[in-house]
């Protein structure tokens, strides 16, 4: 089946530094999406991207879709404190599948 | 517009205990619905999903059972709850299985 590796697993950061995460899949996908969970909260959605190539953003939030369909990645510049969270990507084809998720700490 | 709802909040059960928790979801037909499970602090584990009324595909064999006896109301249920069915309960929707999933709030469920 299909399968996700995202890392890393967890970041601590200081306020105003930059964050890149990533996914990669043992197979092509044609969906890549992130997600931030928020402490006590569903997910929600941030970037959808459907294209090889393809680069997104969201704000503060970039995310691009792999060129070999095979990997994902989101960064985020000048991280502030409510940017803590974790942050999931999604990932397939007919069926999509999460990664573990990146757990998100911002110092102040 | 969509909402999902998701109920109760919070939940506490003894072990050995039944189990049913509830998700609607409104502004929308024939969506497919999820249900996930969250140890804290960790990745989200499927459980079930549904394509459609009475469809019903469990990823994870274990004491939790799914059902969806409408259109936009997906059940999980358990005759018996263990200790390790602690954990948060989420429910989502999605225009179809290779799209974005919309969340509930979740249940906490605590076995005491």
């Amino acid at each position: 089946g299909q399968q996700l590796n995202q890392s890393p697993q967890s970041m601590f950061i200081q306020e105003g530094e930059d964050v890149s995460m990533n996914c990669t899949s043992s197979s092509i996908f044609n969906t890549w999406l992130w997600y931030k969970q928020d402490p006590g909260e569903g997910p929600v959605l941030l970037i959808a991207l459907y294209k090889a190539g393809e680069l997104t953003s969201n704000g503060r939030l970039t995310a691009q879709f792999g060129i070999t369909r095979k990997d994902s990645f989101l960064n985020i510049s000048a991280s502030i404190p409510s940017d803590v969270g974790i942050y999931f990507c999604q990932g397939g084809s007919e069926k999509l599948v999460f990664g573990k998720g990146t757990k998100l700490t911002v110092n102040p | 517009s969509q909402t999902i709802h998701q109920w109760p909040a919070t939940l506490v059960q003894p072990v050995g205990s039944p189990l049913s928790l509830e998700c609607t979801v409104e502004g929308t037909s024939n969506p497919n619905l999820y249900w996930y499970r969250q140890a804290a602090g960790r990745g989200l584990q499927l459980l079930f999903y549904s394509v459609g009324i009475g469809q019903i595909s469990s990823e994870v064999p274990q004491n939790l059972s799914a059902s969806r006896p409408q259109d936009r109301q997906f059940i999980l249920s358990s005759k018996k709850l263990l200790l390790s069915d602690s954990g948060f309960y989420l429910c989502a929707w999605s225009v179809s299985l290779n799209q974005p999933q919309h969340f509930g709030d979740g249940t906490r469920l605590s076995i005491l």
